[in-house]
């Protein structure tokens, strides 16, 4: 059962576009949904992460938009680069103490052509 | 520098054998995680230990075993008994009791059955 639904799969922009990418989420539970960038052969990373009490996060060129009655965040980057070209995976937690968990995207691939 | 060491990097191995990954932070982190990585399907949870000498099954723990006697160390070991093993395993670690908190990976060990 997916908690957390990721769009889309894939996509490609063009240098200088604004990719967007989509995540809805099931459990009102979720207080924490944080964004992670993986480039081939490594382990993700984090990008920027919103607590549900704002509606929108950005930090350069990445901007996280929030809906809390969707139960829907995005990822938006603005001035698409090719070294921007990495997957995509969003996340939401919630739970507590030894109970707290991570749910996680599928994942979207991103290429940004030159 | 700080960081979580993964290794082998590749790894290949019979049918039929057991094999060990290894996971190292010098993080002083005491939450280690432990994912699976298959193309589209995300990042899926083995593993988890909050504290030394205790861990959790996390949603796809069948076939794999961890040990966790030192808080640095966390490793994996899959076993024969787990069906399709052929996979990319990522080790992450995080400080307990950060509900928000980031999570930080290791580089990845991909593991080939042939």
């Amino acid at each position: 059962q997916q908690q957390v639904k990721q769009s889309p799969q894939s996509l490609i922009v063009q240098k200088g576009g604004i990719s967007i990418i989509n995540c809805a989420y099931e459990n009102t539970a979720f207080d924490y949904f944080p964004w992670y960038q993986q480039f081939p052969g490594k382990g993700p990373a984090l990008l920027i992460a919103i607590r549900p009490d704002v509606s929108e996060k950005k930090e350069g060129r990445f901007t996280i938009s929030f809906n809390k009655s969707a139960k829907q965040f995005s990822l938006h980057i603005m001035d698409s680069q090719p070294g921007d070209s990495a997957t995509y995976f969003c996340a939401a937690g919630g739970g507590a103490g030894n109970n707290r968990k991570l749910i996680w995207g599928l994942g979207t691939s991103l290429a940004v052509n030159p | 520098d700080g960081g979580i060491t993964q290794s082998p990097k590749y790894l290949f191995r019979k049918e039929g054998q057991n094999v060990t990954l290894s996971c190292e932070q010098n993080l002083n982190h005491d939450a280690m995680y432990w994912y699976r990585q298959d193309p589209g399907q995300g990042l899926r949870l083995i593993y988890y230990s909050q504290i030394v000498n205790d861990f959790q099954k996390g949603d796809i723990a069948e076939g794999y075993s961890v040990s966790r006697e030192k808080k640095e160390s966390f490793p994996l070991t899959v076993t024969s008994a787990q069906k399709n093993p052929t996979a990319f395993y990522l080790c992450a670690s995080k400080v307990t009791g950060a509900e928000t908190g980031e999570l930080f990976f290791g580089e990845g060990s991909r593991l080939t059955v042939l």
